[in-house]
């Protein structure tokens, strides 16, 4: 079975701060990673994802992400952050047919 | 605002009540899902519906009872549910079954049992 660590539980940062946030998972086979974000009292949502090709993968609202095979890592990032992506953001795992598997989350503040 | 429609938001009970959540979407999603979520906690997989066939459950206990109705509808019927089982519910849904695919969630369904 799949897991899914995410480093750091809660960053705070001032607006035009890069951001990065960490996302390992454990798996030996092939897997389709994902980051999600919730929005104060809103829905989940997908931000990016990773199937294959590749390894730099550009989402919404300037997000980005790299996979690193060889070091099992999603890592998400935004060169310059706003006030409105303060969020919880959730790195996700599945391996193909299986469930996905969500890491603890992250809470990012990011203060105007 | 998403297409993965929960009622109610919110909902309190009383352990010995019965009562029901419900999800619609109308995306033609083959697959549908039910997670839990405590605060501050990643969504936890509860049920998986797959063609409307119950396909995955979590050892879930059950006094949590899932339905597919048809294509479009989840519901999850609660009965003599314990204090520890207040949390947000989310409904989910995806082309199929599996990792393979995004899933859109709705805003969930806030349940607190008293």
């Amino acid at each position: 079975a799949q897991s899914v660590s995410q480093h750091n539980h809660h960053v705070i940062l001032s607006e035009a701060a890069s951001l990065e946030l960490g996302c390992n998972y454990s798996y030996g086979g092939t897997v389709n990673l994902f980051w999600y974000v919730q929005y104060p009292g809103q829905h989940l949502q997908l931000l990016l994802k990773y199937f294959s090709g590749d390894p730099l993968v550009k989402g919404i609202k300037g997000f980005e992400a790299e996979f690193i095979k060889s070091k099992f890592s999603f890592n998400l990032r935004k060169p310059s952050v706003q006030w409105s992506d303060t969020a919880e953001y959730f790195c996700a795992v599945g391996a193909a047919g299986n469930k996905l598997t969500f890491g603890g989350g992250t809470r990012v503040l990011v203060k105007p | 605002d998403t297409e993965v429609t929960q009622t109610p938001k919110h909902l309190v009970m009383g352990m010995t009540n019965k009562k029901s959540l419900k999800c619609e979407q109308h995306m033609g999603h083959r697959a549908m899902y039910w997670y839990k979520q405590k605060a501050k906690k990643p969504p936890e997989l509860m049920f998986v519906y797959s063609y409307e066939k119950l396909s995955i459950n979590e050892s879930v206990p059950s006094r949590f009872s899932p339905e597919c109705p048809n294509s479009s509808l989840l519901n999850l019927h609660l009965h003599a549910l314990q204090p520890e089982d207040s949390a947000l519910y989310l409904c989910a849904s995806s082309r199929g079954q599996g990792s393979s695919g995004e899933l859109f969630f709705g805003e969930g369904s806030r349940l607190t049992v008293l």
